[in-house]
């Protein structure tokens, strides 16, 4: 069983386009997280929702629009894609919003051409 | 945004050898964590520190919180080639529900 699950694993669009990315887990935490790896590997914190409440929000393009239907769930939806938006984005869940134990899903290859 | 400085940034090592490798802030943290990932996949937890001096081991891997609490260490003994991958530090502040990460030390371990 997947305990943090994203998809698609790989995501290959245009300039321009609209596109959403998943996350769901199952290990009953509170707190979500989206984070962005750079092609030199570095991790930078996006956005984190606490049982459906934001709670971190980075300085990130309001193109990014995070949404959490419920606690096991949170998805991003990013608008008029540029090529800088290439990277690998994580989703990754802990029990709260001060626990730092995180599960990291396998993460989406983002490819914008 | 506050950052952690790790080093070294990538090390090519022989199977069997030890590795060491830290990660420094000019700030004080109250927790310090180690991740791995390896590739196409999410960094994985292999160690968590809450304490000053705190000493934890994980089967060949051992991490210490720095005194000063503004520096971390983390061994691997006798590493083999499932070793190989990317370690990041990460640290949590006071006052902040942010985990920052480290820039990750990338392990090549030749067989």
């Amino acid at each position: 069983d997947t305990a943090v699950s994203q998809t698609p694993k790989y995501l290959v669009t245009q300039m321009g386009n609209d596109k959403s990315i998943k996350c769901e887990q199952n290990l009953g935490h509170d707190t979500m997280y989206w984070y962005k790896q750079d092609s030199k590997k570095f991790l930078k914190i996006m956005f984190s929702y606490n049982n459906k409440e934001l709670i971190i929000n980075e300085t990130v393009p309001n193109r990014f629009s995070p949404k959490s239907p419920d606690k096991a769930h949170l998805n991003l939806h990013i608008n008029s894609l540029e090529l800088g938006d290439s990277a690998v984005y994580f989703c990754a869940s802990s029990y709260g919003q001060f626990s730092y134990g995180y599960t990291f899903g396998s993460g989406t290859r983002l490819t914008v051409v | 945004g506050q950052q952690l400085n790790q080093s070294p940034q990538s090390m090519f090592i022989q199977e069997g050898e030890d590795v060491s490798m830290n990660c420094t802030s000019s700030s004080i943290f109250n927790t310090w964590l180690w991740y791995k990932q390896d590739p196409g996949e999410g960094p994985v937890l292999l160690i968590a520190l809450y304490k000053a001096g705190e000493l934890t081991s994980n089967g060949r891997l051992t991490a210490q919180f720095g005194i000063t609490r503004k520096d971390s260490f983390l061994n691997i003994s006798a590493s083999i080639p499932s070793d190989v991958g990317i370690y990041f530090c990460a640290g949590h502040q006071g006052g902040s529900e942010k985990l920052v990460f480290g820039k990750g030390t990338k392990l090549t371990v030749n067989p």
